[in-house]
C-alpha cells in the first residue's frame, strides 16, 4: 500500500540543523516515474515548496532556501531526507513529504510539526 | 520570482457553484494543479494538468486555465467542501504555491 511517513525531532534549537526522514512504502525512491519532495506550512499559513529529488540523485531546491537545504536518498531503506541548516523561529512549520508526478504532488505524508525554540 | 495570487476567502451557499481563482503572469501557458486541505489534514490533489481529476475526486470539482487565470470550480457545493484550497504552478524547475483560499459554505 502506498504510504509516506515523516519522522524526526519535533524540537530544534535556533542555529542548529533540522533533519527529517520520509519513509516510502509501496513505491521506490529511485523510481524514474516520480520525484520526491518536501513542502512546509507555517502554523496558520500557506504551503511553501522546499525541494525535490529525482532518481535518487538530481535535486531541485527553492531558491529562497537553497543555501540551507540538502535533500538526499537512502536506497537501502527506501527513504529520502531533508536537512535544513541554521534554523530560526521562521522555520517552525508542519513539514510534509510528498510524491510528485510530472507536474503535481499526488501523494502526501501526514506531516510532522517541527518547532524551532531554545 | 514568479508568483500566483488567490483571494484569501470565498463564500458560497450550499448547492451553488463556487469559483476560486489563481492569477499569475501568463499562467495559462503553464500547468496548474489544485489541492484541498481540511483542518488538521494533509493537502489532497483534486485537479492536475489544469483540468484532470485524480481517481476518487468527485466530478463536481473542475478546473480551467487560460490567459492569466486558473480557476477551480465546485458545482453543487456541499458542506464537506469547506476547506482551504491551494493552486500550484511551475516556473522553470521551481514549484509555486498560491497563498490559499478559505472556502466557506453557508
Amino acid at each position: 500500500q502506498l504510504h509516506l511517513q515523516e519522522s524526526g525531532p519535533r524540537l530544534v534549537k535556533p542555529s542548529e540543523t533540522l533533519s527529517l526522514i520520509c519513509t516510502v512504502s509501496g513505491d521506490s525512491v529511485t523510481s524514474s516515474s516520480h520525484f520526491w519532495g518536501w513542502i512546509r506550512q507555517p502554523p496558520g499559513k500557506g504551503l511553501q515548496w522546499i525541494g525535490n529529488i529525482y532518481y535518487g540523485q538530481t535535486t531541485y531546491y527553492n531558491p529562497s532556501l537553497e543555501s540551507r537545504i540538502t535533500i538526499s536518498v537512502d536506497t537501502s531503506k527506501n527513504q529520502f531526507s531533508l536537512r535544513l541548516s541554521s534554523v530560526t523561529a521562521a522555520d517552525t512549520a508542519m513539514y510534509y513529504c510528498a510524491r510528485r508526478g510530472t507536474w503535481q504532488f499526488d501523494l502526501w505524508g501526514r506531516g510532522t510539526l517541527v518547532t524551532v525554540s531554545s | 520570482s514568479y508568483e500566483v495570487t488567490q483571494p484569501p476567502s470565498v463564500s458560497v451557499s450550499a448547492g451553488q457553484t463556487a469559483s476560486i481563482t489563481c492569477s499569475g503572469d501568463k499562467l495559462g501557458d503553464k500547468l496548474a494543479a489544485w489541492y484541498q486541505q481540511k483542518p488538521g489534514q494533509s493537502p489532497v490533489l483534486i485537479i492536475y494538468q489544469d483540468t484532470r481529476r485524480p481517481t476518487g475526486i468527485p466530478a463536481r470539482f473542475s478546473g480551467s486555465n487560460s490567459g492569466n487565470t486558473a480557476t477551480l470550480t465546485i458545482s453543487g457545493t456541499q458542506a464537506m467542501d469547506e476547506a482551504d484550497y491551494y493552486c500550484q504552478a511551475w516556473d522553470d524547475s521551481n514549484v509555486i504555491f498560491g497563498g490559499g483560499t478559505k472556502l466557506t459554505v453557508l
